[in-house]
């Protein structure tokens, strides 16, 4: 089965409410990652969290390693931040990261 | 900073047809990758180097062949294009080998559909 799955696989929010990402992964991670993809664009790194709880700007996230799980909390939605939100984990060697197939998030006006 | 420059942006091909992506790195990484996006799944890593002419398969590298002529390229062949394949090719680079997740840096990715 999959080794990383993220949930939901869509979300559509009003501008101003908060998202709540999810993330769990069935194998130890010695890293964890949350990217954002922009529609048709590249990836771009939010933050590496691979335990306790970690915020920028309007970002938190929270991972509870033995549980093998971790959250993405946008607070006050902008329309700008949708695009498609993407956990990794980091096995151990370059060749060990795996991704989740994404949360797509679309924030409306 | 660096940027990292995939070409072309779309690619449109036949069944059966021999394509090639580029993929540019300006910032000097040792280690360059290629992934392939499927909707509904995440990237699958198919190809990746970790020097000049170095190259590593990945767990989707069935179809396809891949050439690193110099540090700062890194090409993809995708050798018999499949019918109704559509999918998004992500290149990336990282410093150096064994870098985690969070040094990886992507390019804007080239989009195939096969006819």
């Amino acid at each position: 089965g999959q080794q990383v799955q993220q949930s939901p696989a869509s979300l559509v929010l009003q501008e101003g409410e908060n998202a709540e990402l999810q993330c769990n992964f069935s194998s130890t991670a010695t890293q964890l990652q949350w990217f954002y993809q922009s529609p048709g664009g590249s990836l771009v790194s939010l933050l590496s969290n691979p335990s306790g709880t970690k915020h920028t700007g309007r970002l938190t996230s929270t991972t509870v390693t033995k549980e093998r799980r971790s959250s993405l909390h946008i607070s006050s939605s902008q329309t700008t931040d949708s695009g498609t939100y993407l956990c990794a984990i980091d096995l151990g060697g370059n060749e060990k990261i795996t991704f989740g197939a994404g949360t797509k998030l679309t924030i409306k006006p | 900073g660096g940027i990292i420059t995939q070409t072309p942006k779309f690619l449109i091909g036949q069944e059966g047809q021999k394509l090639t992506l580029k993929c540019q790195q300006n910032f000097n990484h040792d280690t360059m990758y290629w992934y392939r996006q499927d909707s509904g799944k995440g990237l699958r890593l198919i190809y990746y180097s970790i020097t000049e002419n170095d190259l590593q398969k990945g767990d989707l590298s069935e179809g396809y062949d891949a050439s690193r002529e110099k540090k700062s390229s890194f090409s993809l062949t995708v050798t018999s294009a499949q019918k109704n394949e559509m999918a998004v090719f992500l290149c990336a680079s990282s410093p150096w080998t064994g870098a985690s997740a969070e040094t990886l840096y992507f390019g804007s990715g080239t989009r195939l559909t096969v006819l």
